[in-house]
């Protein structure tokens, strides 16, 4: 079946650091793969995605590579801000018709950014 | 921007009773979602519900759970007699069309006793 591990938190950074939030995935064929962020007390909202292998999805900031040889899709930010402080989930979506088309969440991983 | 609404954000039940758990989807999706984190675990599928019927569903989606678009604004996620287990973050999410992002709601906060 499919499942996405990501790295445990929680991750505690200085601002201006950079950051590296490993995913990697098992998936049949070529999933969509994407990037949530929970800020303290909102729902998940997405950050970025990417769709095929080699392409890049980015936002904010952040950027994430679809790397189909590893079966990654790290999420990656220059330099950090206290603002970035949330809970990150990685997912992948199957390559699926119909109604269905549901997403596979990782664990989450919790990003503190301190001054 | 539009947004899912979920209410109450947090529901403290007793075991062996009935909830519901609203949600008013963005009003122009067709597509509709819930799912649920128990605390330190993944986020998991339970249901996906699509032209007024159940489209996909997971083995935790048992005969307890229920899920109706009563009025074609709200959509309710019933759990009929509640468990220790059911204990979770509720999130409900939706969205246009079938590769469209999904919006999710806040999450409702179900603690069962």
């Amino acid at each position: 079946g499919n499942s996405v591990t990501q790295m445990e938190g929680p991750v505690t950074l200085s601002e201006e650091a950079f950051l590296t939030i490993n995913c990697t995935y098992t998936a049949t064929g070529y999933p969509s793969l994407f990037w949530y962020v929970q800020y303290p007390g909102e729902g998940l909202q997405l950050l970025l995605k990417a769709t095929k292998a080699d392409d890049k999805g980015s936002n904010k900031g952040f950027e994430a590579t679809y790397r189909k040889e590893t079966t990654s899709f790290h999420l990656e930010k220059g330099s950090v801000q206290v603002s970035d402080s949330a809970v990150y989930f990685c997912a992948l979506r199957p390559i699926l018709t119909g109604g269905g088309n549901k997403l596979t969440f990782g664990t989450g991983t919790q990003l503190k950014v301190e001054l | 921007e539009p947004e899912v609404t979920q209410t109450p954000s947090h529901q403290v039940t007793q075991m062996g009773q009935e909830v519901i758990l609203r949600c008013v989807p963005i009003s122009n999706h067709l597509y509709f979602y819930w799912y649920r984190q128990i605390l330190g675990q993944k986020v998991e599928f339970l249901v996906s519900f699509y032209n007024n019927e159940i489209s996909e569903k997971s083995e935790i989606f048992d005969d307890q759970f229920s899920v109706e678009r009563p009025d074609g604004s709200n959509f309710t996620l019933k759990i009929r007699s509640t468990k220790l287990e059911d204990s979770a973050m509720y999130f409900c999410a939706s969205k246009t069309d079938h590769n469209s992002p999904l919006h999710f709601g806040n999450g409702t906060r179900l603690t069962v006793t």
